[in-house]
């Protein structure tokens, strides 16, 4: 079945600094990449969607320039944290799309990466 | 418009016991109604899914029922097993643009032994 590697799974840094998380397909090719974030006891939100080559689409309240989304191939997008603070620790989740299951079906999600901004 | 219901918050059920978790969604356009899976520190498994022209979807002790005039569906766990405790969110898509997943707000469930 379909494959998405999350790198790292967990990851601490000092407020201030950037950090960068991975999201690779391992056996296909995404078209279109999602990014969420989970607080404890709480369900999934959707930070942003992003399809190869293009700019991604933030939602709503998403600080563009805090989260920084790239999705230069069909199997690797990377989301980075700039400037990350305290209350940026989260858990960090991607989905990727499968794009030759038709859609809107094949959806496939990371491990997550849990940040923690000390 | 956008939002998917989801209820109970948290359920406790008995080893062998059914499981019974239920959603609610308003948009009609909604045509791919997905149930994950989360254990704790993990990313959510996609564990059964359904579209709206069937009624019903089995998958082992897992079942889906979905009823498309009264916008609900609902995720029953058969003979249910302390290692189904977990949290387990519906999701709703639809064909179209960036076809992204609208969680529920989660159940918490506990199956004791």
């Amino acid at each position: 079945g379909a494959v998405v590697s999350q790198h790292p799974s967990w990851v601490i840094c000092k407020s201030g600094t950037s950090v960068k998380i991975e999201c690779r397909s391992l056996d296909f090719q995404a078209t279109t990449m999602f990014w969420y974030r989970q607080f404890p006891k709480q369900s999934l939100m959707l930070m942003a969607t992003s399809n190869e080559g293009s700019k991604a689409t933030y939602e709503q309240g998403v600080e563009k320039d805090k989260f920084l989304i790239n999705h230069a191939s069909l199997t690797l997008s990377t989301l980075t944290v700039t400037s990350a603070h305290p209350e940026d620790s989260s858990f960090y989740i991607c989905s990727a799309r499968d794009g030759g299951t038709p859609t809107p079906y094949g959806y496939t999600f990371g491990s997550g990466t849990r940040l923690t901004v000390v | 418009q956008q939002q998917v219901k989801q209820s109970p918050q948290s359920l406790i059920v008995q080893k062998g016991g059914i499981s019974i978790i239920n959603c609610a969604y308003e948009n009609t356009a909604f045509d791919y109604f997905p149930w994950y899976q989360q254990f704790p520190g993990k990313g959510p498994a996609l564990l059964i899914a359904i579209r709206p022209d069937v009624s019903e979807k089995k998958e082992g002790r897992f079942t889906i029922s979905f009823n498309k005039s009264a916008k609900q569906f609902s995720l029953h766990i058969m003979d249910s097993q302390p290692g189904d405790s977990a949290t387990y969110f519906c999701a709703a898509s639809r064909a179209g643009g960036y076809n992204k997943l609208i969680f529920g707000a989660g159940t918490r469930l506990a199956v004791h032994p």
